[in-house]
């Protein structure tokens, strides 16, 4: 499968651990996207990478997530000290190396639940 | 702020029964639209885009969707819709900066046979 891929599908923590998510797109995508989707919501944009370069994080990114794309490929969503609120579907996409916005590819996602 | 309206929540239809989900955006300069699905368990999938030229636009599965910009409106519509169209679809809209998706809070369509 040639797709967005997303490690772990699910993870369970405890309130206050940290927990990291893993993203590969694909191979030939420079433009790497996470969002957020909650019961009963579409995703919600938490930020965006072109290449290695972080180049827009939403407000909903709070100073407890922080996300990496260290060799422009692969990606990490890091959440510390996890909340309850945390819990969600965290979906990742990726797009072309055009110049313009396309389209996305989204992943199945990591649904993270914090007890 | 940009932002993507879907009006109906859940749509319960039979097979063969047309379909009619309706979007509304909100920012009034050149937008480019989409339609994405969420089949069960499965990724979100791009159904048809839009960019420029013709409003009405062709995408997967028999689906189309019409840009009316004096309305702001982007529905996605199917004359006769199956069971495998069961799913929840999404429309969305590119930021002013061209760089993400915003997406409506999504629609769940109940097809039964």
């Amino acid at each position: 499968d040639t797709g967005v891929s997303q490690n772990p599908r699910h993870k369970i923590t405890k309130r206050g651990q940290n927990v990291t998510f893993r993203c590969d797109p694909i191979s030939e995508h420079n433009r790497l996207y996470w969002y957020r989707q909650t019961l009963g919501q579409g995703p919600e944009f938490l930020t965006y990478f072109q290449n290695e370069a972080q180049l827009e994080k939403s407000r909903l990114l709070s100073d407890r997530f922080s996300a990496e794309r260290p060799k422009g490929s692969f990606s990490t969503l890091e959440i510390q000290r996890t909340e309850q609120g945390d819990s969600a579907m965290y979906l990742c996409a990726s797009s072309s190396r055009g110049q313009g916005f396309t389209e996305a590819f989204f992943g199945q996602g990591t649904r993270l639940t914090v007890v | 702020a940009q932002s993507v309206s879907q009006h109906n929540h859940h749509v319960i239809l039979s097979e063969a029964a047309s379909l009619e989900l309706g979007c509304n955006y909100s920012y009034g300069g050149t937008v480019n639209l989409f339609w994405y699905v969420q089949y069960p368990g499965q990724h979100l999938q791009l159904l048809l885009k839009y960019f420029s030229g013709d409003p009405l636009v062709k995408g997967i599965k028999g689906f189309e969707a019409e840009f009316i910009k004096s309305k702001f409106s982007f529905n996605l519509r199917k004359p006769s819709v199956q069971w495998s169209d069961t799913a929840e679809y999404f429309c969305a809209v590119i930021n002013q900066a061209g760089t993400a998706l915003i997406f409506g809070k999504g629609t769940t369509l109940s097809v039964s046979s």
